[in-house]
């Protein structure tokens, strides 16, 4: 069966300092990928997503980017944070590339504070 | 811009009562989803509505969806506390790989 695992699951870092999510999804092959954030009690906002290797598509303008280095991890990262950060990061995949009406799948979530 | 709109935000009902949660979106899908998430937890899926008129239930929770009107609903069925959590529906914009989100509704189920 498949299986997607993220982590941390929760951190707390100054301003200014860098940042780096990791997610891994095991059972399945050439998934689409996905970064949301959910800030406190609001819904989820896409930040990035890949249909595969080096390929990813940003949603938003930030200083948070993505990188697909291996068919299945996928990484959020950021060189500085900002207070606005903070929030409820979510990893998530979808079973092929077509999507076509599978449904997305998410991980436990990494909880990020910015101090 | 695509927008995805849920109402009511905030629902309390007691248990044994019938609700209705509604979500209206701008763009044309043929694809609609149902989520639940509860407190401090990630999002578990729930129904995947994929053509016009479709309806799928499961338990105590009914949903359907019109794309002509672009509207799901997601009905409760006489509700018990463990039904408490947050309910987000999430439409995919055609041929699009990515999930919309609406703004969630809070569902508290009271005894």
């Amino acid at each position: 069966s498949q299986t997607i695992h993220q982590w941390p699951a929760t951190l707390v870092q100054p301003v200014g300092s860098p940042l780096s999510l990791e997610c891994t999804v095991e059972g399945t092959s050439n998934p689409n990928l996905y970064w949301y954030r959910q800030a406190a009690g609001r819904g989820l906002q896409l930040l990035f997503y890949s249909v595969g290797i080096g390929q990813i598509s940003s949603e938003v303008p930030q200083n948070l980017s993505a990188s697909r280095p291996q068919d299945r991890q996928f990484i959020l990262s950021s060189k500085k944070l900002l207070l606005s950060d903070s929030g409820f990061y979510l990893c998530a995949w979808s079973p092929d590339r077509s999507h076509s009406g599978n449904t997305i799948y998410f991980g436990e979530g990494s909880w990020l504070t910015v101090v | 811009e695509l927008k995805v709109e849920q109402n009511p935000l905030f629902l309390s009902m007691q248990e044994g009562k019938n609700y209705t949660i509604y979500c209206n979106y701008s763009t044309t899908s043929d694809r609609l989803y149902w989520y639940r998430q509860d407190p401090g937890k990630s999002l578990e899926s729930l129904f995947v509505l994929l053509s016009n008129g479709a309806v799928k239930q499961e338990g105590r929770l009914m949903a359907s969806l019109d794309t002509k009107a672009r509207l799901s609903t997601l009905h409760i069925t006489a509700a018990v506390h463990d039904l408490s959590a947050t309910y987000f529906c999430a439409v995919e914009p055609d041929s699009s790989y990515k999930l919309i989100f609406g703004s969630g509704t809070r569902l508290l189920v009271r005894p």
